[in-house]
């Protein structure tokens, strides 16, 4: 297993465009999580899912932002009607029963709308 | 509402010397703390981490410490190395439902 991968690397978008991120997690992990990440900051949490279950969401996601997990596997996260408050880095991580607490990150997909 | 502070955006080190990166946090049911490392155009990779149960935590040349009663945690790094040089995010969370992050320091370890 090569790690945590994500899809796509860079997505140049137009204002009002919907979008969509892909993440394939370690394969026997069970906890998966998406942040966000802006220049300066660190990773902002946007929602957990154990297994298919969405377990946590940040009250800072608007309801144009959706995720999903179907088969407990890969997670996809949509944005709707993007804006240009919503460039930034998207993070995915995921996380298993043998290491506890620890997260492990993907490569991030760089979002730019503009 | 900024639960974990790193406030020192950047650190310089001289190589072989002792870099200490600090982190605070606000929240008293934080559980669990993580220390990321980060270069340029990858995600964070995971360095150490310490459940709130210890109050120290070693691998290698990573040490954590955890201060509870302060709300504070440091990374030491000895000796430090040029390939050291990357940003540091500390993490908090409990429960694995969140993990709330820092905003960086950014290590310069000087040959």
């Amino acid at each position: 297993d090569t790690g945590v991968s994500q899809d796509p690397r860079h997505k140049i978008t137009k204002r009002g465009q919907n979008v969509t991120f892909r993440c394939d997690p370690i394969s026997e992990h069970n906890r998966l999580y998406w942040y966000r990440q802006t220049l300066g900051q660190g990773p902002e949490f946007l929602t957990y899912f154990q297994n298919e279950a969405q377990l946590e969401k940040s009250r800072l996601l608007s309801d144009r932002f959706s995720a999903e997990r179907p088969k407990g596997s890969f997670s996809t996260l949509e944005i709707q009607r993007t804006e240009q408050g919503d460039s930034a880095m998207y993070l995915c991580a995921s996380g298993g029963a043998s290491s506890y607490n620890e997260q492990f990150f993907g490569p991030g997909t760089r979002l730019t709308v503009l | 509402d900024q639960q974990v502070k790193q406030n020192s955006p950047s650190l310089s080190v001289q190589e072989g010397r002792i870099s200490i990166l600090n982190c605070d946090y606000t929240n008293s049911m934080f559980d669990y703390f993580l220390w990321y490392k980060k270069y340029p155009a990858e995600g964070p990779t995971f360095l150490i981490s310490i459940s709130s149960i210890k109050d120290k935590n070693e691998d290698g040349r990573f040490t954590v410490f955890l201060n509870k009663s302060a709300k504070h945690l440091s990374l030491h790094i000895v000796p430090s190395q040029p390939g050291d040089s990357a940003v540091y995010f500390c993490a908090a969370g409990y429960n694995f439902n969140k993990f709330y992050f820092g905003s960086g320091t950014k290590l310069n370890v000087k040959p």
